[in-house]
């Protein structure tokens, strides 16, 4: 079955690059995504990546995809307290369109 | 534009109890899908609407059943509530599932808190 792997915690000093990290096992994966949650709250879509390109830049945040590795990291430059959250990758594999998620990253960005 | 819409924001439920959550999807999307989300977890899919119909489920019992209505509004009742049940529900929408050139972007809502005690 699917499976979406991340590590549980990141700890940044504000101003810094964040890199969250992400391995999938299902090598059909279409769309891989990053949302973002914060305390209490539902899911922000934040970027999303189809499996044919290898990344992905918006603003902040580039997306990059490994497809070979089946890894996808997510980077956001210049960290800000506001991006304190749990991130989660989420991967779909062909034809069914529904994501998995992974356990999440939970950043903190201290100053 | 109003995004994924979900009521109620909170609740508290009595084991055995059943419950009715209700998700209104954004503008212009057909398609709804429901996850649990436990604490500390990530969101576990329960099953998605299109249509009218479910069209694919996760690994939930019977228990969790749902309904779409004509204007893709969606309903996810819970019967026969356990402790275990007590978590966030998020409702989910898309446009469809054949519009591989729009990204398929899914939009989330903002959840329903369930607690059984």
């Amino acid at each position: 079955g699917e499976d979406v792997e991340q590590s549980l915690f990141l700890s940044v000093r504000e101003g810094d690059s964040s890199v969250i990290n992400c391995t999938y096992t299902d090598s059909s994966s279409t769309y891989l995504y990053w949302y973002k949650q914060e305390p209490g709250a539902g899911l922000q879509l934040l970027t999303y990546i189809f499996s044919n390109m290898d990344m992905k830049q918006d603003q902040r945040l580039t997306v990059l995809l490994n497809k070979k590795d089946k890894h996808l990291s997510l980077r956001i430059a210049d960290t800000q307290t506001g991006d304190s959250a749990i991130y989660f990758c989420a991967d779909t594999s062909g034809g069914s369109y529904i994501p998995t998620f992974g356990r999440g990253t939970s950043l903190i960005v201290h100053p | 534009d109003a995004g994924v819409t979900q009521s109620p924001t909170h609740l508290i439920k009595t084991r055995g109890q059943q419950v009715t959550l209700r998700c209104s999807p954004k503008s212009g999307h057909d398609t709804v899908s429901w996850y649990q989300q436990a604490l500390g977890q990530g969101p576990q899919f329960i099953f998605q609407y299109y249509e009218e119909e479910e069209r694919q489920r996760g690994n939930f019992p019977d228990r969790f059943s749902g309904h779409q209505f004509p204007n893709y509004s969606s309903e996810l009742n819970v019967n026969a509530l356990l402790l275990g049940d007590s978590a966030l529900y998020l409702c989910a929408s898309s446009s469809g599932l054949d519009r591989v050139d729009s990204g398929n972007t899914i939009y989330f809502g903002e959840g329903s808190w369930l607690t059984v005690v």
